[in-house]
C-alpha cells in the first residue's frame, strides 16, 4: 500500500461547479500535511497548509481527519483557471521525509 | 526576489557521461530536498538534508549522490547517468523540515 494514496481523477466538471479531492495516509505518525498545484508539468507550488481545525483561502477548503488518516481539499465555484493537477504532501516532523501522492487532475469546462 | 534556481534547465547527455544540477536558494532555508516525477508515478524524493553537512536518502537514492556544504546550495550529481534516470527533477527548499517547501523551476534531464 502507499504511504499517500490520492485518486487520480481526471475530475471533469462544468464552471461553477463544487469539486472535493481527498488523500489518505498511511503513518498515523504524520504532522504536517500540504496542498499543492502544479500546471503542465511545472513546478508545484504551494496552494495551501492544512491545519487541525481545518482552514479556508477564499474558494478553497481544506480539512484533516485524523482518526480516519486522510485530508481533503474543496474547491467551490471553480474556475477555468483551476484547471491543474492537484498534489497532496505528508510529512512526518521528527524525519525529514516529505511524501508526495500522486496527484488528482482537474479540468474544469466552459 | 525569494526564489530556488536550477541549472541546467535542459539536459541531453549520454550513458555514463558525469553531471552535476545545481540548485540554490535565497531564502536561508534549512531544509532541501531533489525529486524526480516521472509519469504515473508521481514525485519521488531522492535525497533531502535538514541543514549543512546533513544530508540523508529518500525513496529513490540509488545512482545519485548530493552533498550540502553551504546553506543555500543542494547539488544533485549523477556519477554514471543511465537512461532510467531520464526524468523531470525538481529541487526544493523549507524553512525547516516538515514546513512549506517552494520549488524550483525544474531540470529536465534525457539520458541517452
Amino acid at each position: 500500500r502507499k504511504e499517500v494514496e490520492q485518486d487520480p481523477g481526471p475530475f471533469n466538471v462544468p464552471e461553477g461547479a463544487t469539486v472535493a479531492f481527498n488523500c489518505t495516509y498511511s503513518n498515523s505518525a504524520s504532522q504536517s500535511f500540504f496542498w499543492y498545484r502544479q500546471d503542465c508539468r511545472k513546478e508545484p507550488k504551494l496552494l495551501m497548509s492544512v491545519y487541525s481545525s481545518g482552514n479556508e483561502d477564499g474558494r478553497f477548503t481544506a480539512q484533516l481527519n485524523r482518526a480516519s488518516q486522510y485530508i481533503s481539499l474543496l474547491i467551490r465555484d471553480s474556475k477555468l483557471s483551476d484547471s491543474a493537477t492537484y498534489l497532496c504532501v505528508v510529512n512526518i516532523p521528527n524525519a525529514g521525509k516529505s511524501t508526495f501522492g500522486d496527484g488528482t487532475t482537474l479540468t474544469v469546462k466552459p | 526576489e525569494a526564489q530556488v534556481t536550477q541549472n541546467p534547465r535542459y539536459l541531453i547527455t549520454v550513458t555514463g557521461k558525469k553531471l552535476t544540477v545545481t540548485c540554490s536558494q535565497n531564502m536561508n532555508h534549512e531544509y532541501m530536498s531533489w525529486y524526480r516525477q516521472d509519469p504515473g508515478l508521481g514525485l519521488r524524493q531522492i535525497y533531502y538534508s535538514m541543514n549543512v553537512e546533513v544530508t540523508d536518502k529518500g525513496d529513490v537514492p540509488e545512482g545519485y549522490k548530493v552533498s550540502r556544504k553551504e546553506k543555500r546550495n543542494f547539488p544533485l550529481i549523477l556519477e554514471s547517468p543511465s537512461p532510467n534516470q531520464t526524468s523531470l527533477y525538481f529541487c526544493a527548499s523549507s524553512p525547516r523540515r516538515g514546513y512549506e517547501q517552494y520549488f524550483g523551476p525544474g531540470t529536465r534531464l534525457t539520458v541517452t
